[in-house]
C-alpha cells in the first residue's frame, strides 16, 4: 500500500518562501509510471493543481504559479518537494502531496494534507 | 475560475439518483479522460472514477460517470448519507491552462 506524509512548517510568514516535503512509502518515486504531485486547496475552497515531477527531474507546473514554483525529487530519500516563494496570504491553503498516473489527471493516493498558514 | 464548470451545488433524498455536471472544453475534456474525486468533509480527496466511467476497487457500483463531447456527468444511485461530500471532477488539458484542470467542486447534500 502507498502512503505519502507531508512534512513542513504550518506558519509562513508574507514574502518568504513555503518549503514542504512529500514522504514516500510503500512505493518508489523512481518509478516510470507516475508522476509526483502537488495539490493546495484554500479553506473553504476547491481543488487546484500545483505542478509534478518525474524521476528523471522533469517538472511541469500550473501557469498561473509557475514563476514562483519549484518541485524537487530525492530519489535516495524517496521523497519529492515543493518550494513556494514570495508567498502572501492568498497561498494559505492545504498542501496535499499525490501520486500521479503519468499523463493523466489521475491521482490515486493522497497525502492527508498540511495546512500551511501566510501570516506574520 | 475554475477551468471545468461544476455546479456548486447538488442535493437528494436517500435512495434518489442525483447527477453533477461537469463543463470544459476541447482542450480538456473534449480530448481525454474525465476522472472524478470524492472529499468527505476533512479528509483528502479520493479517487471515485477514471477514465470517464471506470471504478477502482471499492467504490461501489452507484457510482457511475459518463462523458459526451466536452462534457461529463457523474451519477449517484440509491443515495446514502454518507454520500454527503464535495465532488471535483478533473481532466488532462492540452492548452496552456493545464496539464491538468480541476472542476470547482460540488456540495454534495443528502436531505
Amino acid at each position: 500500500q502507498v502512503q505519502l506524509q507531508e512534512s513542513g512548517p504550518g506558519l509562513v510568514k508574507p514574502s518568504e518562501t513555503l518549503s514542504l516535503t512529500c514522504n514516500v512509502s510503500g512505493g518508489s518515486v523512481s518509478s516510470d509510471s507516475y508522476y509526483w504531485s502537488w495539490i493546495r486547496q484554500p479553506p473553504g475552497r476547491g481543488l487546484e493543481w500545483i505542478g509534478y515531477i518525474y524521476y528523471t527531474g522533469s517538472t511541469n507546473y500550473n501557469p498561473s504559479l509557475k514563476s514562483r514554483v519549484t518541485i524537487s525529487i530525492d530519489t535516495s530519500k524517496n521523497q519529492f518537494s515543493l518550494k513556494l516563494s514570495s508567498v502572501t496570504a492568498a497561498d494559505t491553503a492545504v498542501y496535499y502531496c499525490a501520486r500521479q498516473l503519468a499523463a493523466a489527471a489521475h491521482f490515486d493516493y493522497w497525502g492527508q494534507g498540511t495546512l500551511v498558514t501566510v501570516s506574520s | 475560475q475554475s477551468v471545468l464548470t461544476q455546479p456548486p451545488s447538488a442535493s437528494g433524498t436517500p435512495g434518489q439518483r442525483v447527477t453533477i455536471s461537469c463543463s470544459g472544453s476541447s482542450s480538456n475534456i473534449g480530448s481525454n479522460y474525465v476522472y472524478w474525486y470524492q472529499q468527505l468533509p476533512g479528509t483528502a480527496p479520493k479517487l471515485l472514477i477514471y477514465r470517464n466511467n471506470q471504478r477502482p476497487s471499492g467504490v461501489p457500483d452507484r457510482f457511475s460517470g459518463s462523458k459526451s463531447g466536452t462534457s461529463a456527468s457523474l451519477a449517484i444511485s440509491g443515495l446514502r448519507s454518507e454520500d454527503e461530500a464535495d465532488y471535483y471532477c478533473a481532466a488532462w488539458d492540452d492548452s496552456l491552462s493545464g496539464p491538468v484542470v480541476f472542476g470547482g467542486g460540488t456540495k454534495l447534500t443528502v436531505l
